[in-house]
């Protein structure tokens, strides 16, 4: 079974452009969560979806959106884009039943100029 | 407010040696406890977790074990290899929420 795929693997943006980062979770896999990795604050929520519907919401600016589509598949927006936005953003699924056991993607390096 | 934090931010080890990597938590209402290990470049992956109710869980080569009393959390390697080098992140949650809050993470180095 493949696992949670996330495109693209690499990417650099200016200050003020928005960024589209996308997720594939694993089949059969209805709950997709978003976490942004920085050296300096560490792994932290974004965001949870499951049917379609955001469950959770971290703090972060409303410039952080989600959605997810009726296949579960799920895409992440980051609008006006700043330099600490810099991180690696990690997409992560997980079995309905098995809450909060969380599989992950490689992640999308975002680097912004 | 909320951590999860580590002791030991870097742990180095003599190959076939057991790691206890440590971790402290402070929700005294989270009752799920996940470790992760990432290696460069990837995600982290899963390794073992454990719910409140159990002081302590086994998997292969690690075990988990949990103090709730005190709320700490651990993970020890049984025989550690260079394979098992990377950066390990205990997580919790509270079974209200659907988010992880992760520690900062120990980096497990082993010596050959």
């Amino acid at each position: 079974k493949a696992g949670v795929t996330q495109t693209p693997r690499y990417l650099i943006k200016t200050r003020g452009q928005q960024v589209t980062l996308s997720c594939s979770p694993i089949s059969g896999h209805r709950s997709v969560s978003w976490y942004q990795q920085t050296p300096g604050q560490g792994l932290q929520f974004l965001f949870e979806y499951f049917s379609e519907t955001q469950r959770n919401k971290g703090n972060f600016p409303g410039r952080f959106s989600g959605r997810q589509f009726s296949n579960s598949r799920s895409e992440m927006n980051v609008s006006t884009l700043e330099l600490g936005d810099s991180a690696l953003y990690l997409c992560a699924s997980s079995l309905a039943g098995q809450g909060k056991k969380l599989f992950f993607g490689s992640g999308t390096q975002l680097s912004v100029l | 407010g909320e951590s999860v934090g580590l002791h030991l931010p870097t742990l180095s080890v003599q190959e076939g040696d057991n790691s206890i990597i440590n971790c402290a938590y402070s929700n005294s209402a989270s009752d799920y406890f996940i470790w992760y290990k990432q290696e460069s470049g990837k995600g982290p992956q899963f390794i073992i977790d454990i719910r409140s109710n159990m002081d302590k869980r086994q998997g292969q080569r690690v075990t988990v074990l949990l103090n709730k009393t005190v709320k700490h959390l651990s993970l020890q390697i049984a025989a550690t290899q260079p394979g098992d080098s990377a950066v390990y992140f205990c997580a919790e949650n509270e079974d209200s929420s659907y988010k992880l809050i992760f520690g900062s993470g120990t980096r497990l180095l082993v010596r050959p």
